[in-house]
């Protein structure tokens, strides 16, 4: 069965670069949660979209944004990164808000500022 | 104090035993429970949700909620040792849909 797509898995930037993290939910599906995840830490969830819009919105810095296309892909992107922004980021594909028994999570993204 | 507290272990447990993680919650609204599990570098992965008071089981896996005093649990029977994992606790509370995770145990199955 297709799964949740995540590109890159990994990804090294410097400082004050800019990042763009792709989420390709499971076919049918319409819901994305992004979640970020520091070393050591729990997962603190960033944005959220169900069908095409921002639904939910948690701790995302205002360097950060983030959208759902027509095909239900999600893209993050981050500009002036900073040292703390390194961490796993992944998202979670639903088919449909609250359907948690349709829940899978992508494979992350490792991003590594320097 | 943080929304959903759990013990960060290591709980270390012998080969077949039950592996007992729990979870504690503050807000008394909290409506859905998930456990995740969670291998080193790796995304989590949903073991089970539960709504209701009660036991829930699924194969090796049993989560118990109890509502009243704000906690909820993850029995483990017959651990292996590809158990070995953190286990992500998570609610969702405030009307939101949006679980919200716990700091996680982290369980060694030891042969």
């Amino acid at each position: 069965a297709a799964g949740v797509i995540q590109s890159p898995r990994h990804l090294i930037k410097e400082k004050r670069e800019t990042a763009t993290l792709k989420c390709y939910p499971i076919p049918r599906h319409d819901t994305v949660y992004w979640y970020q995840q520091g070393p050591g830490q729990d997962p603190q969830f960033l944005i959220s979209f169900y069908e095409k819009m921002q639904s939910d919105k948690g701790s995302i810095p205002d360097r950060f944004s983030a959208q759902q296309f027509s095909d239900y892909h999600s893209e993050l992107n981050m500009s002036s990164l900073e040292l703390g922004d390194s961490a796993l980021y992944f998202c979670a594909s639903l088919a449909g808000v609250g359907s948690y028994n349709e829940q899978f999570f992508g494979p992350g993204t490792r991003l590594t500022v320097l | 104090q943080k929304e959903v507290e759990q013990n960060s272990g290591p709980l270390s447990v012998p080969e077949g035993a039950i592996a007992s993680l729990n979870c504690t919650y503050s807000d008394r609204g909290s409506q859905s429970f998930f456990w995740y599990r969670q291998y080193s570098g790796k995304s989590p992965e949903l073991i089970m949700f539960i709504y209701s008071n009660g036991d829930k089981e699924d194969g090796r896996f049993t989560a118990q909620l109890n509502k009243a005093s704000q906690y909820v649990s993850l029995l483990i029977r017959d651990s292996q040792p590809s158990d070995s994992a953190t286990y992500l606790c998570a609610v969702t509370a405030g009307g939101s849909y949006i679980p919200t995770f716990g700091r996680g145990t982290s369980l060694i199955v030891h042969p």
